[in-house]
């Protein structure tokens, strides 16, 4: 049990669907990041949350991706419209301070 | 904008062999490292961190790295490995700003033959 959790663990959806995952941090931790790892490459910055303000996007979340984090609590990320290329496996994380904890990931495949 | 290399990609060793693990960032300041490690089927997990002080730290599982600022390395290494060892190996660099988010590397995946 890492501490960070996120739902589902996989996700097999159809190109052009919408989906939507789910991270809750350890709980005290009030700061959040969203990751993407694809095969053969490290884990990718996609965005960070301090509480529920969303400070950074990286140029990979594209204006079909989305995050939010409302109360500063649990966060999700909904991709619209999915493509083959975003299947990935997308990590979260939640840190107070430098050390970052992460999740197990949710594995995205787009058919 | 900063980067982290890791010149091996897939690293092969029998028990008992000693590890090293090259891991290279661009970054002219202040830099705060990591290696992190990833089991087959698991989360990744930190195996040691580098913030100041002493360049050579340990970690967990008798691993250790040594920062060497000159030559912007911080390269993992394991005097004996075993074949619990087998996972894939992270390095990352945090240079700070407001986020604290962690650049990574590609990765290097360790295989362990018994």
């Amino acid at each position: 049990d890492t501490g960070v959790s996120q739902d589902p663990r996989h996700k097999i959806t159809k190109r052009g669907q919408n989906v939507t995952f789910r991270c809750d941090p350890i709980s005290e931790h009030n700061r959040l990041y969203w990751y993407r790892q694809t095969l053969g490459q490290g884990p990718e910055f996609l965005t960070y949350f301090q509480n529920e303000a969303q400070l950074e996007k990286s140029r990979l979340l594209s204006d079909r991706f989305s995050a939010e984090r409302p109360k500063g609590s649990f966060s999700t990320l909904e991709i619209q419209r999915t493509e083959q290329g975003d299947s990935a496996m997308y990590l979260c994380a939640s840190s107070l301070g430098l050390l970052l904890t992460f999740g197990s990931g949710t594995r995205l495949t787009v058919v | 904008a900063q980067s982290v290399s890791q010149h091996n990609h897939h690293v092969i060793l029998s028990e008992a062999a000693s590890l090293e693990l090259g891991c290279n960032y661009s970054y002219g300041g202040t830099v705060n490292l990591f290696w992190y490690v990833q089991y087959p089927g698991q989360h990744l997990q930190l195996l040691l961190k580098y913030f100041s002080g002493d360049p050579l730290v340990k970690g967990i599982k008798g691993f250790e790295a040594e920062f060497i600022k000159s030559k912007f390395s911080f390269n993992l290494r394991k005097p004996s490995v075993q074949w619990s060892d087998t996972a894939e190996y992270f390095c990352a660099v945090n240079a700070g700003g407001a986020t604290n988010k962690l650049i990574f590397g590609t990765g290097t995946l360790l295989a362990v033959q018994p």
